[in-house]
């Protein structure tokens, strides 16, 4: 089986850094993506770890710990505009190569 | 390029009737995977297609269906609708087979059962 467990919400303020961690369990992990929906909207494709370490893009960073089955998606310098809703994933290839998806932490970004 | 699309984007039904959603993918893309998105639960994978073929399948009763047409576009189906079944209904393409890890999400099909 598989579950994937992040925070179920997070704020901070603008201009600040935030890290929203994903742990997750299964038998056939193949690599870690993180997605962002604002509300109403559709998500989209933010980054992906497939190996160990660290994956800049941007202001977004996303890290990867295979030994520790743990990731987490790292923002900085917070803007109003990243007020959305965060969501981990993992292919399971255990299981057909479905795409889990955790919860969804959400991120209140105040002034 | 064009984006992923979905019709309708709203929908009202009642208890017992029965939907069908349709996807467009991004041109080019053979990968199509489904998801039921509700506050309660997330995002559930229900079902992937690749050239016209179903690749996996969720934890979903038989009610769900789907299929894949020549030209990637995909439809689902849910017969005798509960109203539990209410949710967001995204559909998500890829270029790859097995979906890859880049999923274009289209803006989803608002399904509410009275």
């Amino acid at each position: 089986g598989q579950s994937l467990e992040q925070p179920s919400e997070v704020t901070a303020v603008e201009g600040a850094i935030v890290q929203i961690n994903c742990t997750y369990q299964t038998s056939g992990f193949y690599g870690l993506s993180w997605y962002q929906q604002h509300d109403g909207g559709a998500p989209t494709f933010l980054s992906y770890n497939g190996l160990d370490g660290l994956e800049e893009t941007g202001r977004f960073s996303s890290f990867l710990s295979r030994s520790d089955s743990y990731g987490y998606l790292l923002l900085q310098e917070l803007q109003m505009k990243d007020s959305a809703s965060y969501f981990c994933a993992v292919r399971d290839f255990n299981q057909g190569g479905k795409l889990i998806f955790g919860q969804g932490t959400e991120l209140s970004v105040k002034p | 390029k064009a984006g992923v699309t979905q019709t309708p984007r709203y929908l009202i039904k009642t208890r017992g009737q029965q939907v069908t959603l349709s996807c467009s993918p991004i041109s080019g893309h053979r990968s199509v995977s489904w998801y039921q998105q509700t506050p309660g639960q997330g995002l559930q994978f229900l079902f992937e297609y690749f050239s016209e073929t179903q690749r996996n399948k969720g934890n979903f009763p038989g009610r769900f269906s789907g299929r894949q047409f020549s030209n990637s576009r995909s439809e689902m189906n849910v017969s005798t609708l509960e109203l539990g079944d209410s949710a967001l209904y995204l559909c998500a393409s890829s270029g790859l087979a097995g979906g890859g890890d880049t999923q274009y999400f289209g803006p989803g099909t608002r399904l509410t059962v009275l």
